[in-house]
């Protein structure tokens, strides 16, 4: 069965600095898609970014990128120029065949201002 | 607008009691999934769906139901709440396709067994 971990259980971060995520995750599979979901108080789940395993370029959306290390099963979230309302609870997801998400246990962001 | 809509949004009920949580999508995905949210756990697949009548366990089905009659709706019932589902719940639906199709999250249930 695939696993996901995110090692840090919370991180911090000054408004406007750059603060990296860590993920990792087990599989056999050599097909499959990584999600990273930010969840605010308000407990939306909002998909921030999500990655092919097949393609080696790294995804980015606008100040949020991921280090995709396929070989290591490292999945990282990369966060520019924070800002207050990146203030959340992330969670790195894998997803396969079966269209099921697995995720981790979750990271919590503090941003300071 | 379209979307996908969780009733109730909390809930508080004793042990023993049957509680059904309701999930509604507006989209015709053909996929559903039901997750609740622990700390240190993330979230864990309860059910999911692929389509009308199919549906399967996921990581920790045990304690609960689910049917899908019709493709938009997704209820999961507790037959016989018991303390450790006090949890928040979430239902998520997405295209059918490939694995690139994001799952779209309700807003979730906090539920309350005492």
């Amino acid at each position: 069965a695939q696993t996901v971990t995110q090692s840090q259980p919370e991180m911090s971060v000054q408004e406007a600095e750059t603060v990296t995520l860590s993920c990792t995750y087990d599989t056999s599979e050599s097909d499959y898609y990584l999600f990273w979901y930010k969840q605010p108080p308000s407990r939306q789940m909002i998909l921030v970014i999500r990655q092919e395993a097949y393609k080696q370029q790294n995804a980015t959306e606008n100040r949020f990128s991921v280090n995709f290390q396929k070989a290591a099963k490292s999945f990282s979230l990369k966060i520019s120029d924070s800002q207050l309302g990146d203030a959340a609870m992330y969670f790195c997801a894998y997803r396969s065949n079966g269209n099921k998400l697995v995720f981790g246990a979750g990271t919590i962001l503090r941003v300071k201002s | 607008d379209a979307g996908i809509t969780q009733s109730p949004r909390y809930k508080i009920t004793e042990t023993g009691r049957q509680v059904t949580l309701m999930c509604h999508q507006t989209w015709s995905h053909s996929y559903m999934f039901w997750y609740r949210q622990d700390l240190g756990h993330g979230l864990r697949l309860i059910y999911y769906s692929a389509a009308a009548d199919i549906t399967d366990k996921g990581e920790v089905p045990d304690g609960y139901v689910v049917s899908r009659s019709k493709t938009e709706n997704f209820p999961l019932t507790l037959e016989s709440a018991t303390r450790s589902q006090t949890s928040v719940y979430f239902c998520a639906s997405s295209e059918i396709g490939g694995q690139d199709q994001p799952q779209h999250f309700g807003d979730g249930t906090r539920l309350s067994i005492l």
